[in-house]
């Protein structure tokens, strides 16, 4: 069974510092996993996917993740943030021959002045 | 070009209720997924169909859930005699393919409320 565990419900930063978003994972097979962001009122947007290609994977604004195998984890990074990436953020896994993703909890960021 | 599109986009209803969600998918998504959202929490699986395979209907709460898809389009979730149980945001998602590394694309969902 795959399944997916988000570290911290929440995070505070400030501008133009760095951002961590830790995501654990457990899955019986070589699982996709996917990053996707939900602004207040906006639909869930991806921000970036792995599928078993290179491990450190680029997304949308700035964000990126790195897929550690030996640790279970995919958890997001960004150098520096902006006040437009407060938002909440679900990690997701996805294996082989399932249809349906299986999201985290969430980690809600805010980003302060 | 549209992306998903769901109606409405809040209902409240008095318990004991019926309500119809509806869901138009991007043209030319084959796969469609509904899921719900609690507050505070993350997405559940409710049910998903492919072309005209039998739809994924594992991850429905009870049996007074039900969806129906028309073909390749619209797709109508269903919640027959309404619990406070179930107020939640549900979701609907299309893909072109099937399958875990697809990418799926979010409507902006519908907030049910039942009082």
């Amino acid at each position: 069974a795959q399944s997916v565990t988000q570290l911290d419900s929440h995070v505070s930063v400030s501008e133009g510092t760095p951002v961590l978003l830790r995501c654990n994972y457990s899955s019986s097979y070589s699982p996709s996993l996917f990053w996707y962001v939900q602004h207040p009122n906006k639909g869930l947007q991806l921000l970036l996917k792995y599928t078993s290609a290179a491990t450190l994977v680029k997304g949308i604004n700035g964000f990126e993740a790195e897929f550690k195998k030996s640790e279970t984890s995919f958890h997001l990074t960004k150098p520096s943030a902006h006040m437009s990436d407060a938002a909440e953020y679900f990690c997701v896994v996805s294996e082989p021959g399932r249809r349906a993703l299986t999201f985290g909890s969430g980690t809600r960021l805010q980003v302060q002045p | 070009g549209a992306g998903v599109s769901q109606s409405p986009s809040n209902k409240v209803t008095e318990k004991g209720k019926d309500v119809e969600l509806r869901c138009d998918p991007i043209s030319g998504h084959t796969a469609l997924y509904w899921y719900r959202q609690r507050l505070g929490q993350g997405l559940e699986f409710l049910i998903y169909f492919q072309g005209n395979s039998a739809p994924d209907k594992s991850g429905l709460p009870s049996d007074r859930f039900s969806a129906e898809r028309t073909g390749e389009s619209v797709s109508t979730l269903t919640i027959q005699r309404t619990q406070q149980e179930d107020s939640a945001v549900y979701l609907c998602a299309s893909s072109l393919t099937s399958g875990g590394a697809g990418e799926q694309f979010f409507g902006p969902g519908t907030r049910l409320t039942v009082l």
